[in-house]
């Protein structure tokens, strides 16, 4: 059974950086994509982007010059910044296993509040 | 972008009742690559259905995806108490991968 948790900060001041890590366990993180996705409250999820295990990325262009995925293949972990944030970056982030660009495994996510 | 409109917002049935939720595309979804996901309060959103009309692992089959093009529709026969949650669709034909706003599916 695959599983994904997220980690990182639950706070994050404005214009710092949002910095998440996501840990898979029951399966190898390489040969999949993986993405990070968010929700604001009360807004529908967001795709942020995803990662090849080769450190191939694709991203949101509405956050593309902010963000950087990677991938850690000896620790099973793939890694979420997000830099210069606001408080419209609050929000609960998820990992997920993509699958042909649908995601089958989603991690419970983490919420991330961007307040000073 | 594409942007996905779910209509209703919420729908408010008995269990037993059948549930019929609509997903709208603002452009046309390339070989039906659209996918549908159950999310109950505090839990990770769960895989429904992919390609359309193809059924998840362990998702019953009183669950059913249909359409094509910009008009899709998930339809659940005999509502069970389990179900009653908030449903996304999600499409991945195009890049960026975009998510509708969600249907409410409540008792009523």
């Amino acid at each position: 059974q695959v599983q994904l948790q997220e980690s990182g900060p639950g706070l994050v001041k404005p214009s710092e950086t949002l910095s998440l890590t996501c840990t898979v366990s029951g399966d190898s993180i390489t040969s999949f994509y993986w993405s990070w996705i968010r929700q604001p409250p009360g807004k529908r999820l967001e795709w942020i982007g995803y990662i090849y295990d080769s450190g191939s990325n694709t991203y949101n262009p509405s956050l593309k010059s902010r963000v950087t995925i990677s991938i850690d293949t000896s620790k099973n972990q793939l890694s979420l910044k997000l830099k210069s944030v606001t408080a419209a970056d609050t929000a609960v982030y998820h990992c997920a296993r993509v699958r042909e660009g649908y995601h089958d495994y989603w991690g419970q996510g983490t919420l991330v509040t961007v307040s000073s | 972008e594409i942007v996905l409109t779910q209509s209703p917002g919420t729908l408010s049935l008995s269990p037993g009742e059948r549930a019929t939720l609509s997903c709208r595309a603002s452009q046309s979804v390339s070989s039906r690559y659209l996918a549908w996901y159950q999310q109950k309060p505090g839990q990770a959103p769960r895989l429904v259905i992919y390609g359309a009309s193809s059924r998840a692992t362990g998702i019953p089959d009183r669950f059913s995806g249909s359409g094509s093009g910009t008009d899709f529709t998930l339809t659940i026969t005999r509502l069970q108490p389990e179900d009653f949650a908030v449903y996304y669709c999600q499409q991945y034909g195009n890049s960026p991968l975009t998510f509708g706003g969600g249907t409410k599916v409540e008792i009523k």
